[in-house]
């Protein structure tokens, strides 16, 4: 049973246009959401996250977005580089000061072209 | 201490062989969190360590894992009798305390296993 779907396994974008990674999640008791990235071979790096009392959140290119009542949530990268490509995960946790696990999207591949 | 470290980075094992992987968590960090990851999936969460205490379980782990965290620093996984679908790479991460603000965990690189 997914919780937390990424419906769009891959994403092409030209380089200096916006993208725009969607996540859509089904447990209403998820309380704090996360987006990772991660290049091969490595381990998923923590990227930006909002807590559910926000509908956004922005940290230089990146900005979240939810939409607690269509409990959705968007990751926006503007100006999108290069350096970017990478596969994103969108991730959510019932609790963010005493959370014990992270539930999982499948993740979306970006591909920003030069 | 540059980030949390995983040995081996790499393991090809026979069907039915024990593994063991380990993981070398940030110093500071208390807990230490074991991932599964499958092709096309997303990390799928196993278990967890407050300082030396397992505290939580997924279902996932059947009896044929086994995690420890001795004087919870570094933490082991051990798998028995490993099974083709045990083929995955395992992710471990840390934290402090159980917070997830602004930093979330911090993975290591994992170890890929492979049962042939």
């Amino acid at each position: 049973d997914q919780q937390v779907k990424q419906n769009s396994p891959s994403l092409s974008v030209q380089e200096g246009r916006i993208s725009i990674l969607n996540c859509d999640y089904t447990n209403s008791m998820f309380d704090y959401f996360l987006w990772y990235k991660k290049y091969p071979a490595e381990g998923p790096t923590f990227l930006i996250s909002i807590s559910s009392i926000k509908d956004k959140n922005e940290d230089g290119r990146f900005t979240v977005f939810l939409n607690k009542s269509a409990k959705h949530l968007s990751l926006h990268i503007v100006p999108s580089q290069p350096g970017d490509s990478a596969v994103y995960f969108c991730a959510a946790s019932q609790d963010q000061t005493g959370a014990n696990n992270l539930f999982f999207g499948t993740g979306t591949r970006l591909t920003v072209i030069p | 201490d540059t980030g949390v470290s995983q040995d081996p980075r790499h393991k090809i094992t026979k069907r039915g062989q024990n593994v063991t992987f380990r993981c070398d968590p940030i110093s500071e960090h208390n807990r230490l969190y074991w991932y599964r990851q499958t092709l096309g999936q997303g990390p799928e969460f196993l278990t967890y360590f407050q300082n030396e205490a397992q505290l939580e379980k997924s279902r996932l782990l059947s009896d044929r894992f086994s995690a420890e965290r001795p004087k919870g620093s570094f933490s082991t996984l051990e798998i028995q009798r490993t099974e083709q679908g045990d083929s995955a790479m395992y992710l471990c991460a840390s934290s402090v305390g159980g917070g997830l603000a602004n930093y979330g965990y911090t993975f290591g690189s994992g170890t890929r296993l492979t049962v042939v």
